[in-house]
C-alpha cells in the first residue's frame, strides 16, 4: 500500500526566504506526482504535476523535483511571501489513474 | 472555463436520515473522483469514475456509501443512514485522462456534512 509522507508537518519563515517541502513515497510504480495549496476551509488548487517520466517542473516561483528511484519529490518556493501562507499537499497516483494518494501536507506560514 | 462545483457547500443533517452530495465536474472531463476529509485524517480516496463507470469503488468505507455518474458528467454520492464518523469534508475532482496519460486533478470547494 502506498504511503507518502511530508516533511516537516509545519514551517514558519519571514518573508523573502527560500524554502524546500519534502514529500516521500514508499512504492516508486507511480504515474504522477501532484503538488497543491489548500488554504484554510478552502478546497485543494493545483500546483504542478510531474508525470512518471519527467524529473521537475516549474511554474512561476514553484520549482517542483521528482526522483521516482528514490522515492522522493521536492517543492521549493522562491522568494516567499505572506500569501504563500497555506498547507501544502503532495499526492501520487499509481496504477489505473484512481487513487491518488495524499501526503499530511506541510502547513507554511510566512510572516511579513 | 467554468471549474468543478458542488452542491451543497455545507449540509447539516440528523443521525440516521439519508443524504446526496453533487458534482459538476469540467466540461469534458472524463475521469471524476470523490475524496473524504477528515481532521486527523487527512484526504481519502473513495471511489473514480471514468465515464460513467466505477472502475474503483476501493475508498468507499461502507456499503452505506454509493456513487453514481451520469451522461458522463454530474456525479452524486450517496450516505444511507449518516453516522457522525461520517462529518466530513468532501471533495469532488476532475481530470482529463487521455492518451495513456492521468492529468491534473482539478477540486471542487468541497461539501461540508455536519451529522448531529
Amino acid at each position: 500500500k502506498q504511503e507518502v509522507t511530508q516533511i516537516p508537518a509545519a514551517l514558519s519563515v519571514p518573508e523573502g526566504e527560500n524554502l524546500v517541502l519534502n514529500c516521500s513515497f514508499t512504492d516508486s510504480a507511480i504515474y504522477n506526482l501532484q503538488w497543491f495549496r489548500q488554504d484554510p476551509g478552502k478546497g485543494l488548487t493545483s500546483l504542478l504535476l510531474i508525470q512518471s517520466s519527467q524529473r521537475e517542473q516549474t511554474s512561476g516561483r514553484l520549482n517542483a523535483s521528482l526522483d521516482k528511484s528514490s522515492g522522493r519529490s521536492t517543492l521549493y518556493i522562491a522568494a516567499s511571501q505572506p500569501g504563500d501562507s497555506a498547507t501544502y499537499l503532495c499526492a501520487v497516483m499509481n496504477s489505473g489513474y484512481s487513487t491518488l494518494t495524499f501526503g499530511k501536507g506541510t502547513m507554511l506560514l510566512v510572516s511579513p | 472555463g467554468a471549474g468543478v462545483s458542488q452542491s451543497p457547500s455545507n449540509k447539516v443533517t440528523e443521525k440516521g436520515k439519508d443524504v446526496e452530495l453533487r458534482c459538476d465536474p469540467i466540461s469534458g472531463h472524463t475521469a471524476l473522483y470523490w475524496y473524504r476529509q477528515s481532521l486527523g485524517q487527512g484526504l481519502e480516496f473513495l471511489i473514480y469514475f471514468q465515464g460513467n463507470s466505477a472502475p474503483d469503488k476501493s475508498g468507499l468505507p461502507s456499503d452505506r456509501f454509493s456513487a453514481e455518474r451520469t451522461g458522463g458528467s454530474v456525479s452524486t454520492l450517496t450516505i444511507q443512514r449518516t453516522q457522525q464518523e461520517d462529518s466530513a469534508v468532501y471533495l469532488c475532482a476532475s481530470s482529463l485522462v487521455a492518451g495513456g496519460m492521468a492529468y491534473e486533478q482539478y477540486f471542487g470547494p468541497g461539501t461540508r456534512l455536519t451529522v448531529t
